[in-house]
């Protein structure tokens, strides 16, 4: 089956700076992939996804990469502001969207 | 408010017991998925249905079952619960496969 892997698993960073995780899948049958946020005592919630079709997508401060051939796609986030911290979980899905793999989390804090 | 509600909230019991978990979709959602999420296992994805009917099986063992009633609510049947299934249960649904996936607030189950 599919496996997502996902670095690193804690990211500290000033307000106003960038942060990057990136996640690596091993199928290659794998073509949509969500991330989602997670805020203490809630459940994830979907702030972005790509599918196979494109590089790279954008929504305002947040960036998807993806690279097929090497199987990673990567998060940015420009800008950081105290309320992105959060976990953060990549996904992997294939062409169905039958079944979803998650990557470990990030545990991202963004200090003021 | 993803608009996808889960009860209960908590629950507690002791290992050998059954309980059910429930799950109601966001109004129009045909699609329900349940997820484990657990400190060392991270998100794991159990089982999907779309439109009363099972779609996908995911990481979900065999003492563990659910099912979508025709009024789109999904209930997850957990039996002799060991300690190693106390854990976060979410519940997600979707307009469809392939749609945004809209996560409830979780069942925190606590097996004693």
């Amino acid at each position: 089956g599919e496996n997502v892997e996902q670095h690193p698993s804690t990211l500290s960073v000033q307000e106003g700076d960038s942060a990057v995780i990136k996640c690596t899948y091993s199928d290659s049958a794998s073509n949509y992939f969500p991330w989602y946020k997670q805020e203490l005592g809630k459940g994830p919630q979907l702030i972005i996804d790509i599918r196979s079709n494109v590089g790279e997508k954008k929504d305002q401060r947040i960036a998807v990469t993806l690279n097929k051939t090497a199987k990673h796609f990567s998060l940015h986030i420009t800008e950081t502001q105290p309320e992105d911290s959060a976990v953060y979980f990549c996904a992997a899905s294939p062409t169905n969207f039958n079944k979803f793999y998650f990557g470990s989390g990030t545990k991202l804090n963004v200090k003021p | 408010d993803s608009g996808v509600t889960q009860t209960p909230k908590h629950l507690i019991t002791a290992t050998g017991q059954r309980v059910t978990l429930r799950c109601s979709p966001r109004s129009g959602d045909l699609s329900v998925y349940w997820y484990q999420q657990s400190l060392d296992q991270g998100l794991q994805f159990l089982i999907q249905y779309y439109n009363g009917e099972e779609r996908a099986k995911g990481n979900i063992l065999e003492r563990f079952s659910a099912q979508q009633f025709p009024d789109l609510h999904s209930e997850l049947n957990l039996s002799s619960l060991e300690l190693g299934d106390s854990a976060l249960y979410f519940c997600a649904s979707s307009p469809g496969p392939g749609d945004e996936q809209f996560f409830g607030p979780g069942t925190r189950l606590t097996v004693l």
